[in-house]
């Protein structure tokens, strides 16, 4: 099956910073999905990006779909910002998401 | 993009026992997904619930242990059994949305077998 891999597997960052996280999958996908997992466990969706560049207030996203990979911007990091990252693939609509590793984020005031 | 309700959010159960969690979402959708997630790590996907057919379950994932019903397009029902301290996870259903919002998934529910 599709190998999901993301990195860092941990950040620690100081409020205010900026990061990059980063996706990479082994097979062709057209679903691709950011998720924050706060500490409550619940998974908030923050982009479906197949492919090309997305913006929502401080965070943005870009998926390369030819070379395999997307990228999570996180632009003057938050407290609340901490939490797991996660992204899923999958091919076609109704179909199963692979998760990734995650990235454990953790935002330090 | 479609809500769901998922119950309860939280349980501690004695090992032996079985346990439902229900996802309840505001919208018909086909296939529903039931993801676990153990501790520090990423999600799995236990199953996938068609209506008015059996589940599919992936790999390592058996009916007996994982029941599932799906009576109709907006509800779905994921059962526990005979828990073991090794089930202590975080479970979530997921339905697919379309293409501007994807997958959807409900609260999850944090399971703790004792």
């Amino acid at each position: 099956g599709i190998q999901v891999e993301q990195s860092p597997p941990d950040l620690i960052l100081q409020e205010g910073a900026n990061s990059t996280l980063r996706c990479n999958f082994s097979d062709s996908v057209n679903n691709l999905q950011w998720f924050h997992q706060n500490p409550w466990g619940q998974l908030i969706n923050l982009f479906y990006i197949p492919s090309g560049t997305k913006q929502n207030g401080r965070l943005s996203a870009t998926t390369v779909a030819t070379e395999r990979y997307s990228l999570l911007y996180i632009s003057s990091s938050q407290t609340t910002d901490s939490g797991v990252y996660f992204c899923a693939v999958g091919n076609f609509g109704n179909e199963k998401l692979t998760f990734g590793t995650g990235t454990r984020l953790t935002i330090i005031p | 993009s479609a809500v769901i309700s998922q119950k309860p959010s939280r349980d501690i159960c004695q090992r032996g026992t079985s346990l439902t969690i229900q996802c309840q979402v505001d919208s018909q959708v086909t296939m529903m997904f039931w993801y676990r997630q153990q501790p520090g790590q990423s999600l799995t996907l236990i199953a996938t619930a068609n209506q008015g057919s059996e589940a599919t379950y992936e790999s390592g994932f058996v009916i007996d242990k994982f029941p599932i019903s799906r009576p109709n397009l907006t509800f779905s029902t994921l059962t526990v059994s005979n828990m073991s301290p090794e089930d202590s996870s975080i479970y979530l259903c997921s339905v697919y949305t379309g293409q501007i919002y994807g997958y959807t998934f409900g609260s999850g529910t944090r399971l703790t077998v004792v």
